[in-house]
């Protein structure tokens, strides 16, 4: 299994032009995330999805949208970047608990982004 | 807002010493969990406690966690200079936000 895959690791964007984040997981984990980790601090919750076809926002949504066609895929499209989206991203996911909450989450190895 | 916070920021010990971080939340908790990241590297999963137990032990770690007082501690014991990193608890809310949340973690250094 490959786990958690993130595309590209590293990434130079101008101000105002836009791309997508790729994750993907092979591991059926109905729960998939993405955060960012700006330096010296915990990550924060940008969106999340707990199935196909759901999706919800975190702690920072702004300027940020996801989508999930499929269990696999989970990725995040920046839509006019900002300097202020100069971050590490990270892509997780895990399996549901069910009433009892969340499983262990996967970690990708993170894509470095910069917006000059 | 970040649900867990750890204490202390940053933490410096001697290798074989033991190492204790702590992590409050603000509020009812299924799970909580405690992750390590290597500088620059992904989140790696150390233990998960579920909100109905109060100590778990894996190898070194030992986890507690006392839901009155909404807090968690991760205690490294005879700790090695291969443990330096940062170390996050994160926890899903049992009402509210169905997510997990992460605080700012603590940063432990390891002298050989």
């Amino acid at each position: 299994n490959a786990g958690v895959t993130q595309t590209p690791k590293f990434q130079v964007l101008k101000t105002g032009q836009s791309m997508t984040l790729q994750c993907a997981q092979d591991m059926n984990h109905e729960y998939m995330s993405w955060y960012r980790q700006d330096p010296g601090m915990g990550l924060r919750l940008i969106h999340y999805s707990v199935g196909a076809g759901i999706t919800d926002q975190g702690e920072v949504p702004n300027g940020y949208n996801v989508s999930r066609s499929t269990t696999e895929d989970f990725p995040l499209r920046l839509l006019s970047a900002a300097p202020s989206q100069t971050s590490v991203y990270f892509c997780a996911s895990s399996a549901l608990g069910g009433a009892g909450g969340y499983n262990e989450q996967f970690f990708g190895p993170g894509t470095r982004l910069t917006v000059l | 807002s970040q649900q867990g916070e750890e204490d202390p920021q940053a933490l410096s010990i001697q290798e074989g010493e033991n190492a204790t971080m702590n992590c409050s939340y603000k509020t009812s908790i299924n799970n909580l969990q405690w992750y390590r990241q290597n500088s620059g590297r992904g989140l790696v999963h150390l233990i998960l406690i579920r909100s109905n137990e109060r100590e778990k032990h894996s190898g070194r770690l030992r986890v507690t966690l006392d839901t009155s007082k909404k807090s968690s501690s991760l205690l490294i014991t005879a700790s090695r200079a291969a443990d330096t990193a940062s170390y996050f608890c994160a926890t899903d809310a049992r009402w509210g936000n169905n997510d997990m949340r992460f605080g700012a973690g603590t940063r432990l250094t390891v002298k050989p």
